[in-house]
């Protein structure tokens, strides 16, 4: 059992299109971090949600942190060819240890 | 850029061969991490090196050693790898033990062991 299901773990859209990616736990945890990993590159922090209930915004991209604290989703509006990139829930499980999901991997279609 | 270099990019290696793995910041990060990332996959967690101390390490086979000899600088030594070791290799800092503290990864080293 993994400690952090994401779905879709495929998804394949045409620009203009939104989508909503899941990450989902029973696990209750303090924060939550997302990640993007475009091909070739190493995943990059897009934005830290702590409060339950929390949400955030990135220019088209809408972070919101589930009331209990134990799930997370991203709602991109619009989706652009350079939204495409493996989306990543991560959490900390120790002071030095980030946990990463099972991944989001998304291609927009242009 | 990333603010977290890894060299080389790109490298083969038979499983006889030793090979080392290097990563370098200058953010003052006083935590380094190794993950390892096979295709289609997200990244697992292998080491960590808190202070210039290894403080986790994943139960990650001893043909693969870590050095951490400064808070810059952070290798990963090879030795007798198999093919299914290759992967996308991560390099990761982050300002310390605490928590909410980001990871600012490298664009790893694409290892492909033959």
């Amino acid at each position: 059992t993994q400690l952090l299901e994401q779905s879709p773990q495929f998804l394949s859209i045409q620009e203009g299109e939104n989508l909503t990616v899941y990450c989902n736990s029973s696990s209750v945890f303090s924060s939550l971090q997302w990640y993007r990993q475009e091909p070739g590159e190493g995943p990059v922090l897009l934005v830290t949600v702590v409060t339950g209930g929390e949400v955030k915004k990135l220019k088209r991209l809408t972070f919101q942190f589930g009331d209990a604290r134990k799930d997370s989703s991203l709602h991109i509006t619009a989706a652009q060819p350079g939204d495409t990139g493996l989306y990543l829930c991560a959490v900390q499980t120790g002071a030095n240890n980030l946990f990463f999901g099972t991944g989001t991997r998304l291609t927009v279609i242009p | 850029d990333t603010e977290v270099t890894q060299t080389p990019k790109h490298l083969v290696m038979g499983m006889t061969n030793k090979k080392s793995l290097k990563c370098e910041q200058h953010m003052g990060h006083r935590a380094m991490y190794w993950y390892k990332q096979k295709a289609k996959k997200p990244p697992e967690l292998m080491f960590v090196y808190s202070y210039e101390k290894l403080s986790i390490n994943e139960s990650v086979p001893s043909r693969f050693s870590p050095e951490c000899p400064n808070s810059s600088l952070l290798n990963l030594h090879l030795h007798a790898l198999q093919p299914e070791d290759s992967a996308l290799y991560l390099c990761a800092s982050s300002q310390g033990p605490r928590y909410n503290s980001p990871l600012h990864f490298g664009n790893g080293t694409r290892l492909t062991v033959t």
